[in-house]
């Protein structure tokens, strides 16, 4: 089975632009989770889609958003881009989201805010 | 406060000794704890996971759950250099409507087998 898949690997945009990443998860799964990972505040989570509809969302600001479709593909979108949105952006895949799911974590994509 | 905390390490393990991996959280309504490991430039890969109290194993990796002291480790026996990597904690809390909050990842521990 394919893991799960993210588009692009390397994005490189200027502060005050935006950008939309991709994510395909696991064949079957339907959640879908979003994470930020930068080296000083480690790894943390944006939100999670199930059945196209935001179940969770961490504290983030609004300039973060994301959506899932039909095939249970995601994308997030980051607005008005700041130095410090400069990351790994991850995106996890699970069968349900359940409380004792198990999240498997893509590739990521690098982003760099210049 | 829902919080995971690691001791960032670096901690240092000769081959084919074992070694020790800790976590403790914040909140006694937490539902699930896994453990991932990260490469250098790579994305996190499960090693494990568990829910109930004790031990659980998985080939060269023990997971100890102690949900009274709020306490996570994992055993790495027989450590290879090829262990060596950034280990994270994460829990899963449980939030205000009966579902989950996302996972909450510790900063990571790094790991260090020496040959």
């Amino acid at each position: 089975k394919a893991g799960v898949t993210q588009t692009p690997r390397y994005l490189i945009k200027t502060r005050g632009q935006q950008v939309t990443l991709s994510c395909s998860p696991i064949s079957g799964h339907r959640s879908v989770s979003w994470y930020q990972q930068t080296p000083g505040q480690g790894l943390q989570f944006l939100f999670e889609y199930f059945s196209e509809t935001q179940r969770n969302k961490g504290n983030f600001p609004g300039r973060f958003s994301g959506r899932q479709f039909s095939n249970s593909r995601s994308e997030m979108n980051v607005s008005t881009l700041e130095l410090g949105d400069s990351a790994l952006y991850l995106c996890a895949s699970s069968l349900t989201g359940g409380k004792t799911d198990t999240q498997y974590f893509g590739p990521g994509t690098r982003l760099t805010v210049l | 406060q829902k919080e995971v905390e690691q001791n960032s390490g670096p901690l240092s393990v000769p081959e084919g000794a074992i070694a020790s991996l800790n976590c403790t959280y914040s909140d006694r309504g937490s539902q699930s704890f896994f453990w991932y490991r990260q490469y250098s430039g790579k994305s996190p890969e499960l090693i494990m996971f568990i829910y109930s109290n004790g031990d659980k194993e998985d080939g060269r990796f023990t997971a100890q759950l102690n949900k009274a002291s709020q306490y996570v480790s994992l055993l790495i026996r027989d450590s290879q250099p090829s262990d060596s990597a950034t280990y994270l904690c994460a829990a899963r809390f449980g939030d205000s409507g009966g579902g989950a909050d996302g996972l909450t990842f510790g900063k990571g521990t790094h790991l260090i087998i020496q040959p």
